[in-house]
């Protein structure tokens, strides 16, 4: 499986945009990037999903790399209530989703 | 529409005992999959299946059966529940096991073997 390669923490003040990189050197043409977070005791929930052009949604948005060996998960006003473990998961429905460490994004007031 | 339902929300059993950790999903998923999250760990697929009557092996399958004979439903088989089995579970669904289609998770089951 490809793999991901994610800071363990990060630090944002809060109504500050972050920025949360993903190094994926070895994705390959049918991998899709996938980003999730996990709230404090919560299950995972999706948030944002991009192929190879840069994808907004509600939450968020997805800025991908032009060769696609990384991407960043853009927060645009962090929030108390986006603390949490942000994972970044290649996923091309061949293989199950698998689950790295993520990124343990701390917000403070 | 209530999404992934897990249920129980908590349960503690003991060494040797058995039980079934409940998964079911109302938006007519095909795929579903089972993950355990242990303290300050990501998480680690069990089992999954892509329709009903077929089930297949994650990374960490042992001691834990599935079965699908709905599609709505993915239980979770604990056969002799060890101390070792102590985290929280998940259960999560999708349409399709595709690249476009995002995992639904539920709120989680903490099992507890003492």
């Amino acid at each position: 499986d490809a793999k991901t390669t994610q800071p363990n923490s990060m630090e944002s003040n809060e109504e500050e945009p972050v920025h949360l990189p993903c190094n994926h050197s070895t994705i390959s043409g049918t991998d899709y990037i996938h980003w999730y977070r996990q709230l404090p005791s919560q299950g995972p929930e999706y948030v944002i999903h991009g192929l190879t052009s840069n994808v907004n949604n509600r939450m968020a948005s997805l800025a991908i790399a032009e060769d696609r060996k990384s991407s960043t998960l853009i927060l645009h006003r962090a929030t108390l209530r986006d603390a949490a473990v942000y994972y970044c998961i290649l996923y091309s429905g061949n293989t199950p989703l698998v689950f790295g460490k993520g990124t343990r994004l701390s917000v403070i007031a | 529409n209530a999404g992934v339902t897990q249920t129980p929300k908590f349960q503690v059993l003991k060494t040797g005992q058995s039980m079934t950790l409940q998964c079911a999903q109302d938006m007519n998923h095909e795929y579903m999959s089972w993950y355990r999250q242990d303290p300050g760990m990501g998480l680690r697929l069990i089992h999954y299946s892509v329709g009903a009557g077929i089930t297949d092996q994650g990374e960490v399958p042992n001691g834990y059966n599935v079965s699908r004979s709905t599609t709505e439903d993915f239980p979770l088989r604990l056969l002799s529940a060890a101390p070792s089995q102590t985290s929280v579970y998940f259960c999560a669904s999708s349409y399709l096991r595709t690249g476009v289609s995002p995992l639904h998770f539920g709120n989680g089951t903490r099992l507890t073997v003492t």
